[in-house]
């Protein structure tokens, strides 16, 4: 049974672009949440969907936005890039919502913003 | 690999020796608690969770502690192997009501001398 898959798995962009990231979950997993990780802040709700609904929100700016398709991918976009977006990008999958001990993490999607 | 974190605690064990890591948290309204290891490269792994009804569940080879009188937690690790090394995180939560999302700790890195 194939992982979490997320793509691309390095991304570099500048200040000011934007950036859509995907996330496929497990097959049959209809929740998917997003996490940013940095040094300095660690792991970060970002959001989480499940049956292609916002589910939960973290606090994070509207510059960071996400959805999810029918077939469950998903995908998260963040605009008007900031040195400070700079992260890893996680996404994990589970069968329910909040079944974080049955979630599953794909690798990442490291982003630079120069 | 990935650089989880540039300044995560550290602790080293010889292999064969019990681990034991520590994390504080701070709602004390969190009544779900979870222990992920993230190895260099990889997405956060779930390996044992905890809710408050509970103070001690064990696992294999692993047993998490919960003392909610000072909201501490720390996983223990028997036999640490070097297959164990990784930054382990802990994570809280609220799933009684509604808007629970994960609030991840720091991080510690375990780091295994053979």
């Amino acid at each position: 049974k194939a992982g979490v898959t997320q793509t691309p798995r390095y991304l570099i962009k500048t200040r000011g672009q934007q950036v859509t990231l995907s996330c496929s979950p497990i097959s049959g997993h209809r929740s998917v949440s997003w996490y940013q990780q940095t040094p300095g802040q660690g792991l970060q709700f970002l959001f989480e969907y499940f049956s292609e609904t916002q589910r939960n929100k973290g606090n994070f700016p509207g510059r960071f936005s996400g959805r999810q398709f029918s077939n469950s991918r998903s995908e998260m976009n963040v605009s008007t890039l900031e040195l400070g977006d700079s992260a890893l990008y996680l996404c994990a999958s589970s069968l329910k919502p909040s079944s974080y001990n049955e979630q599953f993490f794909g690798p990442g999607t490291r982003l630079t913003v120069l | 690999g990935e650089s989880v974190g540039l300044h995560l605690p550290t602790l080293s064990v010889q292999e064969g020796d019990n681990s034991i890591i520590n994390c504080a948290y701070s709602n004390s309204a969190s009544d779900y608690f979870i222990w992920y290891k993230q190895e260099s490269g990889k997405g956060p792994q779930f390996i044992i969770d905890i809710r408050s009804n509970m103070d001690k569940r064990q696992g294999q080879r692993v047993t998490v502690l919960l003392n909610k009188t000072v909201k501490h937690l720390s996983l223990q690790i028997a036999a640490t192997q070097p297959g164990d090394s990784a930054v382990y995180f802990c994570a809280e939560s609220r799933l009684a009501g509604s808007g629970d999302k994960l609030t991840f700790g720091t991080g510690t890195r375990l780091a295994v001398r053979p």
